[in-house]
């Protein structure tokens, strides 16, 4: 079946203005997860949603991030604010259950300008 | 909070030689440690993974080990192919933080 699929692939911006991320998980899977990877390092955990809710958001680096998942299956990432540091591949990944394996999307490229 | 540390960052090997990669964790709460090969532009893909019941799992030429008591766990290609030369990562989580934590990676190239 199809995999997690995240829009647009790549989102180039300019400083301070606001973006949003979209992210498709695998059909039925229940657990959904973002990460943010930088280049050369692995993937950084962002927020945890299983069905809508918001299970674990610790990994948001400030207010300026907020992730939402209303029906309990497509997610958006969105940024205020947006600022350089903020540029990164930005990861969602989805799991069948609550112990289950994550798989990824391609990610999204963001460059803020 | 959990930290994951891997070693080596690079590891070059001929064509058919075997590679090891090594990973450490901080959390002793974590039971679930999977690994993921990254091509350069790609998504992370899930090649295997252990969890704290078990001490090895094989499949195929990849095989992870995991050392409960020392806290550490590795990853294991043998007969490695050109094919196989991509960053590596694992990970850690446990049943009360379902988020993993990664590694910094292992770029391994395969040389032919």
């Amino acid at each position: 079946g199809a995999g997690v699929s995240q829009t647009p692939s790549n989102k180039v911006t300019e400083k301070g203005k606001y973006v949003e991320l979209r992210c498709d998980p695998i059909s039925g899977h229940t657990a959904l997860y973002w990460y943010r990877q930088s280049l050369g390092q692995g993937p950084e955990f962002l927020i945890y949603f299983q069905g809508t809710g918001a299970a674990d958001d610790s990994g948001l680096p400030n207010d300026r991030f907020f992730a939402v998942r209303p029906e309990g299956s497509v997610s958006t990432l969105k940024i205020q604010r947006t600022e350089r540091g903020d540029s990164a591949v930005y990861l969602c990944a989805s799991s069948p259950t609550l112990k289950g394996e994550q798989y990824f999307g391609p990610g999204t490229r963001l460059t803020v300008t | 909070g959990e930290n994951v540390e891997q070693h080596p960052s690079t590891l070059s090997v001929q064509e058919g030689d075997s590679a090891v990669i090594k990973c450490t964790y901080s959390d002793s709460a974590s039971n679930y440690f999977p690994w993921y090969k990254q091509e350069l532009g790609k998504r992370p893909q899930l090649i295997i993974d252990i969890r704290s019941n078990v001490g090895e799992k094989k499949d195929q030429r990849i095989a992870v080990t995991l050392n409960k008591t020392a806290k550490h766990f590795s990853l294991h290609i043998t007969e490695t192919q050109p094919e196989d030369s991509a960053v590596y990562f694992c990970a850690a989580s446990n049943a009360g933080r379902r988020a993993l934590t990664f590694g910094s990676g292992t770029r391994l190239q395969v040389q032919p």
